[in-house]
């Protein structure tokens, strides 16, 4: 498997501009997330999905954030109006909850490579 | 909400033992993690341990589970270059949803 896939790897945007990043988790993983990682917050959860389905976005910042996932193999992040506080690299990471994998009861994330985004 | 704390630096000698050391307050964990995160690049799960267990060994890797003072650490014998990245502390509670620490940024120098 090519492991969980982001694209962009990299955006340069103006402010006010809509944003879309764009995840392809791993064939078979019900679950995915959504994640921020700046240096002063860290890595923020933004919203979970589970079956495809948002189980917990209270972490999503503001409505400008919306996050969607339409089938078992794709999921998206939009922002619009992007605005340059957004600026941060944006992760998505899958797994399995409740699979037969050994490792599906332990919860562990594959992580994508991250979407580095600039809002100038 | 349940919370995960580290310290965010770390700098040791190449060949010396590094211990990065995490708190969580989540007291339903039931795994807890260290994930390893190089420039660029997304987290990799490096270990886990489950809550019943205390140590974990794997090659250079050891990993001590203090449940009663939950308190998690990390320790990587003979320290290299190439170890050089942010480690990340992470525990499964009540939520099933992995709550992360800030990271470790373990730097090491010759």
């Amino acid at each position: 498997d090519a492991g969980v896939i982001q694209s962009p790897r990299h955006e340069v945007t103006e402010m006010g501009q809509e944003v879309t990043l764009r995840c392809k988790p791993i064939s078979g993983h019900n679950s995915l997330f959504w994640y921020r990682q700046t240096m002063m917050r860290g890595l923020e959860l933004l919203i979970y999905f589970n079956n495809n389905v948002p189980i917990d976005d209270s972490g999503m910042p503001e409505d400008r954030f919306s996050a969607k996932m339409p089938n078992a193999s794709f999921s998206t992040l939009k922002i619009q109006p992007s605005e340059p506080r957004d600026s941060a690299v944006y992760f998505c990471a899958s797994t399995t909850r409740g699979g037969g994998d050994s490792r599906s009861g332990a919860n562990v994330l594959t992580f994508g490579a991250g979407s580095r985004l600039t809002v100038l | 909400g349940e919370d995960v704390e580290q310290s965010l630096f770390l700098s040791v000698r190449e060949g010396d033992s590094s211990v990065i050391n995490c708190t969580y307050t989540d007291s339903s964990s039931t795994y807890l993690y260290w994930y390893k995160q190089e420039p660029g690049a997304g987290l990799q799960l490096l270990t886990y341990i489950f809550s019943n267990m205390d140590m974990k060994q794997d090659q250079r890797l050891t990993v001590l589970l203090n449940k009663k003072d939950k308190h998690l650490s990390l320790r990587i014998a003979d320290t290299q270059t190439g170890d050089s990245a942010i480690y990340f502390c992470a525990d499964l509670g009540g939520s099933y949803i992995p709550t992360f620490g800030r990271g470790t940024s373990l730097i090491v120098h010759p």
